[in-house]
């Protein structure tokens, strides 16, 4: 079955700290995974997707197929990066696109 | 072009009562999806169409919802009766053949008492 596991509810750093929010997932097939986020009194909307491997607003993810995992890092945070991330799986050309349960992040001045 | 459009955006209603979310998605997007999200289960899956046509529904909690898409502009999500769990933001978002990417909305807050 499709899972997508964000184990942590609420992860609260220092402005300028490392940050990593964890996502792991459960496909049996070939996934496409993402990272979506949701700024205070705006819309979800992508963040990144592990095809294009490029580095949005500083952030980057790995798809890690033994680990069955797709972290998203960050080596500095900055205030405005304080907002809800939901990580998403589809399959690859498929339609259906499950969300984990999300991780608030919190980064304090 | 506004992007995906819901309405209302907020619903105060009282349990028992029957309650209409609609959604018009992107021009051009050939599936569209309805989401419920709450503070403990996050986004939930409940149904997505492409082509006008649902696909999977599995996550439709029970028989008091429905979904409809009757053309490409439009879709509904209807609960009757409604209770006070269902108290949500639903989200219908839309997403273009073979991108990946979906297009969300501003979401519909419910209330149900």
């Amino acid at each position: 079955a499709q899972r997508v596991t964000q184990p942590e509810k609420l992860l609260s750093v220092f402005k300028g700290a490392p940050v990593e929010l964890k996502c792991n997932y459960s496909y049996s097939g070939s996934p496409e995974l993402f990272w979506y986020v949701q700024y205070s009194r705006q819309r979800l909307q992508l963040l990144l997707r592990h095809i294009s491997r490029e580095s949005i607003k500083g952030f980057t993810a790995d798809l890690n197929k033994g680990e069955t995992s797709f972290h998203l890092k960050k080596p500095f945070a900055q205030e405005e990066d304080s907002a809800m991330y939901y990580c998403a799986l589809s399959s690859t050309g498929g339609f259906k696109t499950i969300f984990g349960a999300g991780t608030r992040l919190f980064v304090k001045a | 072009d506004a992007g995906v459009i819901q309405s209302p955006r907020h619903e105060v209603t009282e349990m028992g009562q029957e309650v209409t979310l609609r959604c018009k998605p992107i021009s051009g997007h050939n599936s569209l999806f309805w989401y419920r999200q709450t503070m403990m289960r996050g986004l939930e899956l409940l149904i997505y169409f492409n082509n006008n046509v649902p696909i999977d529904d599995s996550g439709m909690p029970e028989d008091r919802f429905s979904a409809k898409m009757p053309n490409a502009s439009f879709s509904t999500l209807k609960i009757q009766p409604s209770e006070p769990r269902d108290s949500a933001v639903y989200f219908c978002a839309s997403q273009a053949a073979g991108s990946g990417e979906l297009f969300f909305g501003e979401g519909s807050r419910l209330t149900v008492l």
